[in-house]
């Protein structure tokens, strides 16, 4: 079974760092979601592409944080300065407007831990 | 987009039905309802997916009554390995969908 694979798993850093975060959607998924999710929290949106296009973004924090998928393939979530409150899961997820459910997949997330 | 009320908790013994009830009061016409599992460190996991009546696969089943206010998500005869947070999540399946995840279901199984 297609999976959308996420680099690095985890990721500890340093406050005033950058950090950056990879996803590789499912082949032929046209959307792409970014999601942190706090710990006991659920998942929050943070920007959606459809293909290389940003969808919405009004969740990004865009003073340090900024996302790009330049060929609407594999996407990058950058944080910088990273802050300690940026510690969390990122998830991605991707999903293919064709299907009747348009339902998403996510990855396994990638732990942020800032120090 | 609508938003939904769920319990925060749930405890059951293994084999056991469980049944998990999410209100969504404002939900709209083209919504779908649909329901997602996330284990620890882990990313959420497709469950089912429904509009109205009642829809079944192989995992669980879904009720939604005639007003679609509510749904309720059934797992037959869980077991140790179902703990985890059950998110109920409305919206509709187009291109610019959005979900909105809630604090979701934790589900303890023990035996």
């Amino acid at each position: 079974e297609a999976e959308v694979a996420q680099s690095p798993r985890y990721k500890i850093t340093e406050k005033s760092q950058a950090v950056a975060f990879w996803c590789d959607p499912i082949s032929g998924h046209a959307t792409l979601y970014w999601y942190r999710q706090i710990l006991g929290q659920g998942p929050e949106l943070l920007v959606q592409f459809q293909d290389e296009s940003v969808v919405d973004d009004s969740q990004l924090p865009k003073d340090r944080f900024s996302a790009e998928r330049l060929k609407g393939v594999d996407s990058t979530l950058k944080i910088q300065p990273a802050e300690l409150g940026d510690s969390a899961m990122y998830l991605c997820a991707s999903s293919s407007p064709g299907q009747a459910k348009n339902i998403q997949y996510f990855g396994a997330g990638t732990r942020l831990s800032v120090l | 987009l609508a938003k939904t009320t769920q319990p925060i908790s749930m405890d059951s013994y293994e084999g056991q039905e469980v049944n998990i009830t999410c209100s969504h009061n404002n939900i709209a016409t083209n919504d779908y309802i649909t329901w997602y599992q996330q284990f620890p460190s882990q990313g959420p996991r497709f469950i089912i997916q429904g509009y109205k009546t009642k829809v079944t696969n192989e995992v669980a089943s879904l009720f939604i009554p005639a007003d679609r206010k509510s749904s309720t998500l059934s797992l037959p005869r869980v077991s140790l390995s179902d703990t985890a947070v059950y998110y109920c999540l409305v919206g509709n399946t187009g291109t610019a969908s959005k979900l909105t995840f809630g604090t979701g279901t934790r589900l303890q199984v023990t035996l």
